[in-house]
């Protein structure tokens, strides 16, 4: 069954501590991978898509990376505005055609 | 702002009762994909439109139907309302079948 699991669920950080959000997949055709960040109550904001192995992305203190296996986001020295949900989701080969299936989310916490 | 507008903001209604959900896609997007978000569950795709056809349908109850319109807008009708489909409903657009898809604000819908 096509699955994506986000770890961990929750991330305490101090303002400027940096770390990792990670992005675990098992589709049958990976077609690309998508992160988006979701503030309470409000639709999810797009952030990246990746699409191979390999590839990377940055967007001010975001980072994503891509495997073949899993995706990393990687905060650096993060803000109390980055204090959100983060949302990973695939889009998969052998699925029905627009078929993305999100993970739970990890839901971060920035304290100042 | 993604560009993407959906009305209501907020819907209170009672068991049994009949809503319409409405969604006005970004410029120039012809795919539009309505999702549900309850807080046990994640976002869970629903069904999938392009260019006023179907094309993908998930987990979408017999009792949900939605339509895309000439104009590219659409509806997405919730019948026989029950106590557990409370939740946030979510349209994202895209420009073809594919793309990187663009959230709106949402509707959160409560039945008592």
């Amino acid at each position: 069954e096509d699955q994506v699991t986000q770890s961990p669920e929750a991330l305490r950080l101090q303002e400027g501590e940096s770390s990792s959000l990670n992005c675990s997949y098992t589709v049958s055709g990976l077609r690309g991978l998508f992160w988006y960040r979701q503030d309470p109550g409000k639709g999810p904001e797009f952030l990246f898509t990746l699409y191979s192995a390999g590839e990377e992305k940055e967007k001010e203190r975001l980072k994503a990376t891509l495997t073949k296996k899993e995706s990393f986001l990687h905060i650096t020295a993060p803000k109390p505005e980055d204090s959100a949900t983060y949302l990973c989701a695939v889009w998969n080969y052998g699925g029905s055609q627009g078929n993305l299936i999100f993970g739970k989310g990890t839901k971060l916490s920035v304290k100042p | 702002d993604s560009g993407v507008t959906q009305t209501p903001k907020h819907l209170i209604t009672a068991t049994g009762q009949r809503v319409t959900l409405r969604c006005s896609p970004r410029s120039g997007d012809l795919s539009v994909y309505w999702y549900q978000q309850s807080l046990d569950q994640g976002l869970q795709f629903l069904i999938q439109y392009y260019n006023g056809e179907e094309r993908a349908k998930g987990n979408i109850l017999e009792r949900f139907s939605a339509q895309q319109f000439p104009d590219l807008h659409s509806e997405l009708n919730l019948s026989s309302l029950e106590l557990g489909d409370s939740a946030l409903y979510f349209c994202a657009t895209g420009l073809g079948i594919t793309d990187t898809q663009y959230f709106g604000p949402g509707t959160r819908l409560t039945v008592l």
